[in-house]
């Protein structure tokens, strides 16, 4: 099956740093990606959604200017996060999904820890 | 009510216990996932279903689309087997469940 790579699978950072991290489609060209948060006993709620060559569209409540999406390519997508706070610590994950496809991929997920 | 109820919410078994874990939604969907997220955190994708029924080792998956409910079953659980398990509904936007968190004892 498609294979979607999420780097890293774990960072730690310290509060006022950026920290990017990297969803590549493997085997497939993903025209729209999906950038999911899981806070602490809660389920995943999506941040924002990215087709490649455009802006994301970010879900209310989810800073823009704090969450950085970009979606160059067809097989990569990047969510850096900008001058990290420790609330932003968090279980990042994305998910890829090729044009006129139903079907969607997720990467393992990032473990973000600000201390 | 969520659009993706999961039952239940926490579920402890014996090893070697048959178990399963409901999902029931609301919406419209194309599609249909369970997966597998461990202490850690990593999410591991199990099973992406349309219709019908899917098995993968010790792992079944069914869903019924017009009763708008799946589940996942695990034949001779392990404790390797415990981990938070989520279903997430795809109908253009991914919505999921609050995860049942599994503990199987040896």
């Amino acid at each position: 099956g498609a294979v979607v790579s999420q780097h890293p699978s774990r960072v730690i950072c310290k509060s006022g740093t950026s920290v990017k991290i990297e969803c590549r489609s493997l085997d497939f060209q993903a025209t729209t990606m999906f950038w999911y948060r899981q806070f602490p006993k809660k389920s995943l709620m999506l941040m924002a959604t990215s087709n490649e060559g455009s802006k994301a569209t970010y879900e209310q409540g989810v800073e823009k200017d704090k969450f950085l999406i970009n979606h160059a390519s067809l097989t990569l997508s990047t969510l850096t996060v900008t001058s990290a706070h420790p609330e932003d610590s968090s279980f990042y994950i994305c998910s890829a999904r090729a044009h006129g496809n139903t079907e969607a991929f997720f990467g393992q997920g990032t473990r973000l820890t600000v201390v | 009510k969520n659009e993706v109820e999961q039952s239940p919410q926490n579920l402890t078994a014996q090893e070697g216990e048959f178990i399963t874990i409901n999902c029931s939604y609301s919406v419209g969907i194309s599609a249909l996932h369970w997966l597998q997220q461990h202490p850690g955190g990593g999410i591991v994708s199990l099973f992406m279903l349309s219709s019908g029924k899917k098995k993968h080792g010790r792992l079944i998956a069914t869903i019924n689309i017009q009763e708008k409910h799946s589940s996942l079953h695990i034949t001779a659980s392990h404790p390797r087997d415990s981990a938070v398990y989520i279903c997430a509904v795809d109908n253009n936007d991914m919505r999921f469940g609050a995860g049942t968190r599994l503990t199987v004892k040896p």
